[in-house]
């Protein structure tokens, strides 16, 4: 099976700009979840998304929004970039019973 | 009190040793324990998953679980240069979103 794929892989964008960052979960997998991770804080948790339904939430602000899409495949949305929006985002994907997750390779963001 | 707790490291330990990583988990009714290693610049690797109290062995790969204590730890015998990398340990609680401590950094000294 192929594994979690995730565009673009690098991003540089400025304060103020907004980002939509795609994954693509392992084929069969229905549950998808979005971590950012920074050297500071580690991997935090955003959003996860099962069936198109978002089933649990982070504790970031609502510029960091995601959906999920019937073939499983997500996006996540980051409006209004700050400089502290600057991290690895990594999805990871799993058959939905939240045990197993298998993480993609990431999208570097860099905000100027 | 955070809810997964790690030594961030660095553990130095020398090339065919045991190197012994330790994890400590907040939430009692957490049921599902897992281990990453992550190298520099990748995405975390799935290495080890455990369920139940005691230890699961995976080719040089033991993961130990003691609930009553909220406590699960990673071996790796027979340390490998390869080896070094940072662990992550995760862990499923009642709120059932995968949550992760803040990694250990190990590193294998030829």
């Amino acid at each position: 099976k192929a594994g979690v794929t995730q565009t673009p892989r690098y991003l540089i964008k400025t304060r103020g700009q907004q980002v939509t960052l795609s994954c693509s979960p392992i084929s069969g997998h229905r549950s998808v979840s979005w971590y950012q991770q920074t050297p500071g804080q580690g991997l935090q948790f955003l959003f996860e998304y099962f069936s198109e339904t978002q089933r649990n939430k982070g504790n970031f602000p609502g510029r960091f929004s995601g959906r999920q899409f019937s073939n499983s495949r997500s996006e996540m949305n980051v409006s209004t970039l700050e400089l502290g929006d600057s991290a690895l985002y990594l999805c990871a994907s799993g058959d939905g019973t939240a045990r197993k997750q298998f993480f993609g390779p990431g999208t570097r963001l860099t905000v100027l | 009190q955070k809810e997964v707790e790690q030594n961030s490291g660095p553990l130095s330990v020398p090339e065919g040793a045991i190197a012994s990583l330790n994890c400590t988990y907040s939430d009692r009714g957490s049921q599902s324990f897992f281990w990453y290693r992550q190298y520099s610049g990748k995405s975390p690797e799935l290495i080890m998953s455990i369920y139940s109290n005691g230890d699961k062995e995976d080719g040089r790969f033991t993961a130990q679980l003691n609930k009553a204590s909220q406590y699960v730890s990673l071996l790796i015998r027979d340390s490998q240069p390869s080896d070094s990398a940072t662990y992550l340990c995760a862990v499923i609680p009642l709120g059932m979103k995968l949550t992760f401590g803040t990694g250990t950094r190990l590193t294998i000294i030829p």
